[in-house]
C-alpha cells in the first residue's frame, strides 16, 4: 500500500511569491490533516479535511494559507504571498475515518519551505 | 506551560540499555495518546498508541497514567537503530475524531556501539 506522498520535496520562493504544497493520502483515507514544524519548533497542527470539507482549521496561520481538498481525494496548501516566517517543513498525514476503525495519522514525507 | 512536555535530552547510551522517555499533558480532555519517532530530516512515524492498561510491543512498553497525565515509553535492550528522536503525541479532539494531534518537542536518543 502506497503512503502518503507530497510534493514538492523541496520549495526555494521569494518573500512575496505563490507557492502551492500538493499531499496525497494513503488510498481510502478520509480524514488529511496539514502540519507544519518551523525551526527549533514542535510540530503543530494546521488543519483537518474530512473528505472535502474542512473539521477544524483552528491552527491555520493567518489568511495567506488556503486550503483545498476538492473531491475529497488530494489537498493543496496554497501560501500567498509568502512571508520569512513561514519557512519550515509542512508535513501532510491521513488516516481511517471512524469507520474505518483506525485514528492512528500517517504521515508523507513532507515539504521543506524556504522563503528568502 | 506547553500542551505536551517531554524530557529535553538527549539522552546518550550504550547498546542493549534500558531507557525510558517521560511525558506529561496538560489537557484533561484528551482522548488519544501516541508515541512516534523521528529519523533526521524525515517524517514522523508511528511507533505505538498508548493504551490505559498500559501496552507492549517487543522491546518497547508504553503507559498511560490518565490521573497524573503522563505517559512513558520504555526501550530494553537498546539497539543501533534506536537512535531517533521520540515525540509524544496527544490527541486533543473530541469524540474520538481522530483530529488535532499534540507534539511534544521530542526527546533525542543515541545510542553507541
Amino acid at each position: 500500500e502506497a503512503g502518503v506522498t507530497q510534493f514538492p520535496s523541496h520549495s526555494v520562493i521569494e518573500k512575496g511569491q505563490t507557492v502551492t504544497l500538493r499531499c496525497d493520502p494513503i488510498s481510502g483515507h478520509d480524514n488529511l490533516y496539514w502540519y507544519r514544524r518551523v525551526m527549533g519548533k514542535e510540530i503543530k497542527f494546521l488543519l483537518h479535511f474530512v473528505k472535502e470539507s474542512k473539521q477544524d482549521e483552528s491552527g491555520m496561520p493567518n489568511n495567506r494559507f488556503l486550503a483545498e481538498r476538492t473531491g475529497g481525494t488530494y489537498s493543496t496548501l496554497k501560501v500567498q504571498p509568502a512571508e520569512l516566517e513561514d519557512s519550515g517543513v509542512y508535513f501532510c498525514a491521513s488516516s481511517h475515518g471512524l469507520a474505518g476503525g483506525s485514528y492512528e495519522q500517517y504521515f508523507g514525507p513532507g515539504t521543506r519551505l524556504t522563503v528568502t | 506551560r506547553k500542551e505536551v512536555e517531554q524530557d529535553p535530552g538527549p539522552f546518550n547510551v550504550p547498546e542493549g540499555a534500558t531507557v525510558a522517555f517521560n511525558c506529561t499533558y496538560s489537557n484533561s480532555a484528551s482522548q488519544s495518546f501516541f508515541w512516534y519517532r523521528q529519523d533526521c530530516r524525515k517524517e514522523p512515524k508511528l511507533l505505538m498508541s498508548v493504551y490505559s492498561s498500559g501496552n507492549e510491543d517487543g522491546r518497547f512498553t508504553a503507559q498511560l497514567n490518565r490521573a497524573s497525565q503522563y505517559i512513558s515509553l520504555l526501550i530494553r535492550d537498546s539497539k543501533l537503530s534506536d537512535s531517533a528522536t521520540y515525540l509524544c503525541v496527544v490527541n486533543v479532539s473530541p469524540g474520538n475524531q481522530g483530529g488535532k494531534l499534540i507534539f511534544g518537542q521530542g526527546t533525542e536518543l543515541s545510542v553507541k556501539p
